[in-house]
């Protein structure tokens, strides 16, 4: 089963509006990562947000994380067409040596 | 430096043959993951590699095997292949194989194998 569910499972938006989606996980975790994957390629990573740390911006991307929740989120501000792509958290477990990912969420910026 | 590379990029077998693909890290990454992503499973992790050695594997049949060389090259395998193994291959390579120091993985284009 995965780790990270994520919600919703796809988003449409115009060019310029933010972007919100959110993850939430099951067990206790390490990091916490976004990634972003264009249609039929490989993933790009974006943003690693520690257990103990709660926000964290890098440009156009706001993460947060609520570990008490066991939930994140990940907001794109002010987005663009090119943005256009599937976005995936996968969570680091404190137990395991791997990631796990969530089913992602779909975005489309509609110009 | 050079991203993670895989080969080939598209592949099409039949069912029962076997296939491998290929994976070449980032220089300087000892650890290589392997993914396996569908429309219907999503991406599900296949197994690990560190200094040649698995460290952990997903929940995958037998029939699906890897290895890593010396260089940090990593293969894998899929034997008796069936329909179902029609998916996009992803390797990653990240620095550090230890979890807890940040596990940021370099994630190649992936194969598309697709069988008949």
């Amino acid at each position: 089963s995965q780790q990270g569910e994520e919600d919703p499972q796809a988003l449409s938006i115009q060019e310029g509006e933010n972007a919100t989606m959110n993850c939430s996980y099951k067990t206790s975790i390490n990091n916490l990562q976004w990634y972003r994957q264009n249609s039929g390629r490989g993933l790009v990573h974006l943003i690693l947000i520690r257990s103990n740390e709660r926000e964290k911006h890098s440009g156009r991307l706001r993460v947060t994380l609520d570990t008490s929740k066991k939930s994140s989120s990940l907001l794109i501000t002010a987005s663009r067409a090119a943005d256009t792509a599937s976005y995936f958290c996968a969570t680091d477990e404190a137990a395991g040596n791997k990631l796990t990912f969530g089913g992602g969420t779909r975005v489309l910026v509609k110009p | 430096k050079a991203g993670v590379t895989q080969t080939p990029r598209y592949l099409i077998k039949t069912r029962g043959q076997q296939v491998t693909l290929s994976c070449s890290p980032i220089s300087g990454h000892r650890s290589v993951s392997w993914y396996q992503q569908t429309p219907g499973q999503g991406l599900q992790f296949l197994f690990e590699y560190f200094s040649e050695t698995q460290r952990n594997k997903g929940n995958f049949p037998g029939r699906f095997s890897g290895r890593q060389f010396s260089n940090s090259r990593s293969e894998m395998n899929v034997s008796t292949l069936e329909l179902g193994d029609s998916a996009l291959y992803l390797c990653a390579s990240s620095l550090y194989g230890t979890s807890g120091r940040g596990r940021e993985q370099f994630f190649g284009p992936g194969t598309r194998l697709t069988v008949l």
